[in-house]
């Protein structure tokens, strides 16, 4: 069973507010990533790390930021949220090692009004 | 340009019967491959993987088959429960200790009572 949380499961917030949403895993993976989703399309990769202070873009460009100070902790952070911001943002993490499947956290649903 | 591709958004099954999701990919390096299924609110979940140097792996109720010189893997479900109606989603990644999953849009798999 994966022990990987998001907080808060829903949001919806207005234009120009700085939002940051939260992701914890309890397993002592050092891989943790952010995807964002939108209805009926691929999640695509956003930011990455492999450890603390690692972060990465990932393949799909994002205004957010994110950063890794502890192990278990990868927030994903909008200075100033957009309507072009709703999706919904899934984070995951994995072990190291080779053939490994990356564990999910039951995601974020941001609406920016 | 999408590297993973599921042609079908959306399937429909009778229970007891088999199901056949698709998915083919276009980038030749990849080389590990995973079936991830996804409820409605919830993150997805690792379901079954694959490595290239492979073309069939089972688990239980769930088999997934590769066809490498077609670029292109499959996964059996059978039989189909109620349970199983999700969204199911092919990913593939180049070189499984890198874990930047590349994934397709999903279909929509509904197993009829």
């Amino acid at each position: 069973e994966a022990d990987i949380y998001q907080t808060p499961r829903y949001l919806v917030i207005g234009t120009g507010k700085k939002i940051t949403l939260e992701c914890s895993q309890t397993m002592g993976h050092d891989k943790m990533y952010w995807y964002q989703q939108d209805p009926g399309m691929e999640l695509h990769l956003i930011h990455y790390s492999y450890g603390v202070n690692s972060t990465e873009k990932g393949d799909l460009s994002s205004e957010s930021t994110v950063s890794r100070i502890r192990t278990e902790h990868f927030p994903l952070t909008l200075e100033s949220a957009r309507p072009s911001h709703t999706s919904q943002y899934l984070c995951a993490s994995s072990e190291s090692h080779l053939d490994t499947e990356a564990f999910f956290g039951q995601g974020t649903r941001l609406t920016v009004v | 340009d999408q590297q993973v591709k599921q042609n079908s958004p959306s399937l429909s099954v009778q229970e007891g019967r088999i199901s056949i999701l698709n998915c083919d990919y276009t980038n030749s390096m990849f080389d590990y491959f995973l079936w991830y299924k996804k409820y409605p609110a919830e993150g997805p979940t690792f379901l079954i993987s694959i490595s290239s140097i492979k073309d069939k792996n089972e688990d239980g109720r769930f088999t997934v088959f590769l066809n490498k010189s077609a670029k292109h893997l499959s996964l059996h479900i059978v039989p189909s429960q109620p349970g199983d109606s999700a969204v199911y989603f092919c990913a593939a990644v180049v070189g499984a200790g890198s874990y930047q999953l590349t994934f397709g849009k999903g279909t929509k798999l509904s197993v009829i009572p």
